[in-house]
């Protein structure tokens, strides 16, 4: 069993929906972050958690709105998507946010825009 | 610009036969650490190993191993006497210092497929 699980597996939403996505870390992590993975493209940083408190956010459109209520919960939610934002969403959490710590993911959310 | 560059997309290979898989990466710092992981068909990226630029020894975890070569800006992986359960995808990353947050820099993986 993942220390990071992500719920929902599978979502499929219209453009005009609202959906969230969660992440929770079992491992008593300190940093949370969210991933794209789109096809034939490199995973994506979309935004960095440090302590709750949100340190990154990579030029991300604001039609995604990250949420951290606590070290173990992180959230994305989504609203009025472009099919283009179909992909694989993937949680990660680590120690810290260091760069010689190794991150821990999540199986990722598919997400699909129709 | 992309950081980390993993030329082979898909590799597929015979059950036993050795798998290298290549990573070159670019960077202007002195201090960073490059890692491997593996997104088997399940989805999660499973972290192989985390390797600092002042350590250049290579080094074996069982069938696997990593050849860091700083002269080339090189950081490879073979995995020796392929199993069908080392078919997963590989992504090599680059953590700068330079660069906060711990952020993963990841280069576009490669397909590796064994067949029995």
């Amino acid at each position: 069993e993942t220390g990071v699980t992500q719920t929902p597996r599978h979502l499929v939403m219209g453009m005009t929906n609202k959906k969230s996505l969660k992440c929770e870390q079992h491992l008593g992590h300190n940093a949370m972050y969210w991933y794209k993975q789109s096809a034939k493209k490199p995973l994506e940083l979309m935004f960095v958690y440090s302590l709750e408190e949100r340190v990154e956010n990579n030029s991300v459109p604001s039609r995604f709105s990250p949420e951290c209520p606590n070290s173990s919960h992180l959230f994305l939610h989504l609203h009025t998507l472009q099919p283009e934002d179909s992909a694989l969403y993937l949680c990660a959490s680590s120690q810290d946010e260091g760069m010689n710590t190794e991150a821990f993911f999540g199986q990722g959310t598919r997400l699909t825009v129709v | 610009a992309q950081k980390v560059t993993q030329a082979q997309t898909e590799i597929s290979v015979v059950e036993k036969e050795d798998v290298t898989l290549d990573c070159v990466y670019e960077t202007r710092d002195t201090t960073y650490y490059l890692f491997w992981y593996k997104q088997p068909p399940s989805g999660e990226l499973v972290f192989l190993i985390r390797r600092n630029s002042f350590d250049e020894q290579n080094e074996i975890s069982g069938r696997y191993s990593w050849n860091f070569q700083k002269s080339t800006s090189s950081f490879n992986f073979t995995i020796t006497a392929s199993q069908v359960v080392d078919s997963a995808v590989y992504f090599c990353a680059l953590s700068e210092q330079s660069d906060s947050w711990g952020k993963l820099q990841f280069g576009a993986g490669t397909q590796v497929v064994v067949t029995p």
